[in-house]
């Protein structure tokens, strides 16, 4: 079994709708991140969490909302999403090991913005 | 302002031969490095890191080297097989920030 999963793997939705990207992992990690991916453009963050109780904003974190409901599930909201937000989301966790940080990424969500 | 940089969008390689991957960073605060690998359809997976302490980590047929007064690190895939054909992103690990900072990633390509 995968140690970070996402849910849903695709998705097509409408532009004003409101969609919600989760993630479970079974790694036993405090941390968890949000990123997308654009082509040509990498990884960006979106938000992170380093407990239940810590969120954080990302670098472009406007249009989105994030939920820690347990150290195993952060889940990402798009409260009424526009087209830009069309790409690829990953959600990821680390463990940080004498002040090195390892993530781990689940398999990624593609959506579609019409 | 990117603050990891993979130049070469793309690489092309003949099956055996060395391929070489390279990044350039503009924070010398930076002090740990890792290697990601991606496939199609599946998440980034941890590849190889390198502390700034060390200019050089091996494992397997994986180097990475690191030149901090250059603020560049490479990866050597050596030989390079069929399933090494991916896109490979450097990321750097700031000393007074826990986020990694990515770069846009490189596309390699594996001839027969």
């Amino acid at each position: 079994d995968a140690d970070v999963t996402q849910t849903p793997r695709n998705r097509i939705t409408k532009t004003g709708k409101r969609i919600m990207l989760e993630c479970s992992q079974t790694k036993g990690h405090d941390r968890m991140y949000w990123y997308r991916q654009d082509p040509g453009l990498g990884l960006r963050l979106i938000y992170y969490s380093f407990d239940v109780k810590d969120i954080n904003k990302g670098e472009i974190s406007d249009g989105y909302s994030v939920s820690r409901q347990a150290q195993a599930k952060f889940s990402l909201s798009l409260e009424s999403a526009i087209p830009n937000q069309t790409a690829l989301y990953f959600c990821a966790t680390s463990d940080f090991i004498s002040g090195q940080e390892t993530q781990y990424f689940g398999p990624g969500t593609r959506l579609l913005v019409l | 302002d990117q603050q990891v940089k993979q130049n070469s969008p793309s690489l092309s390689v003949q099956e055996g031969r060395i391929s070489i991957l390279n990044c350039d960073y503009t924070n010398s605060m930076f002090d740990y490095f890792l290697w990601y690998k991606k496939y199609p359809a599946e998440g980034p997976t941890f590849l190889i890191s390198i502390s700034s302490i060390k200019d050089k980590n091996e494992d397997g047929r994986f180097t990475v080297f690191l030149n901090k007064s250059a603020k560049h690190l490479s990866l050597h895939i050596v030989p390079s097989q069929p399933g090494d054909s991916a896109v490979y992103f450097c990321a750097a690990n700031p000393d007074s920030n826990y986020q990694l900072i990515w770069g846009a990633g490189t596309k390699l390509i594996i001839k027969p």
